[in-house]
């Protein structure tokens, strides 16, 4: 069954420092999105992205995010300066194959990221 | 605004039992509900949707109820068993279609 893979599965990071998080969608997918939850709350959108643009961001989505999809497979987010409230879990997903944007959506098992 | 939520935070029951999570969600025009279970350490994961077309839909042991007139989710799963057990979000898209709403989840501890 295809599913959505994430990496790393935990990335340790200094407060500053650049993240990159990455995701493989599931193939076929078009839409694909970020989720984080911190940790005992519930999960947040953050972005998502059709067509190789932006179609929405939440107001998490600050400057210091962006999302990329560099070839046919991967998609990540980066996170340019990390704070330290930054630290969660970060989960992909992906849905869609054609026109229907209401779809069900499919998670990846999420990169615990820490800022120290 | 845009917001859904569960009445429960947590609800414990013996295996066998039938469970039922309810969420309230407060966008009227909202049209389309997923519930997701979360397992401890793992993303979420699809069990149902429904369509607000619609105000009960049944899959393997989880029926989702859904009543637009008091804006009103509900997840029934029959014969509750151990690996029941996890947290459970309801989910709605918000007006766009472009994000899913998550709720706050309900921790379902289910005992032998």
């Amino acid at each position: 069954e295809p599913e959505v893979t994430q990496t790393p599965s935990h990335q340790v990071t200094q407060m500053g420092q650049e993240v990159i998080l990455r995701c493989v969608p599931i193939s076929n997918h078009l839409y694909f999105y970020w989720y984080r939850q911190i940790l005992g709350q519930k999960v947040e959108f953050l972005v998502s992205f059709y067509n190789n643009e932006i179609s929405e961001k939440s107001e998490i989505f600050d400057d210091q995010f962006s999302v990329e999809r560099p070839d046919g497979s991967n998609f990540t987010l980066k996170i340019r300066s990390t704070k330290l409230e930054d630290s969660a879990m970060y989960f992909c997903a992906s849905s869609g194959g054609g026109d229907r944007v209401l779809d069900e959506q499919f998670f990846g098992p999420g990169t615990r990221l820490t800022v120290l | 605004g845009e917001s859904v939520g569960l009445h429960l935070p947590t609800l414990s029951v013996q295996e066998g039992d039938n469970s039922i999570i309810n969420c309230a969600y407060s966008n009227s025009a909202s049209d389309y509900f997923i519930w997701y279970k979360q397992e401890s350490g793992k993303g979420p994961q699809f069990i149902i949707d429904i369509r607000s077309n619609m105000d009960k839909r049944q899959g393997q042991r989880v029926t989702v109820l859904l009543n637009k007139t008091v804006k009103h989710l509900s997840l029934q799963i029959a014969a509750t068993q151990p690996g029941d057990s996890a947290v459970y979000f309801c989910a709605e898209f918000n007006q766009a279609g472009t994000a899913l709403i998550f709720g706050k989840g309900t921790t379902l501890s289910v005992s032998s």
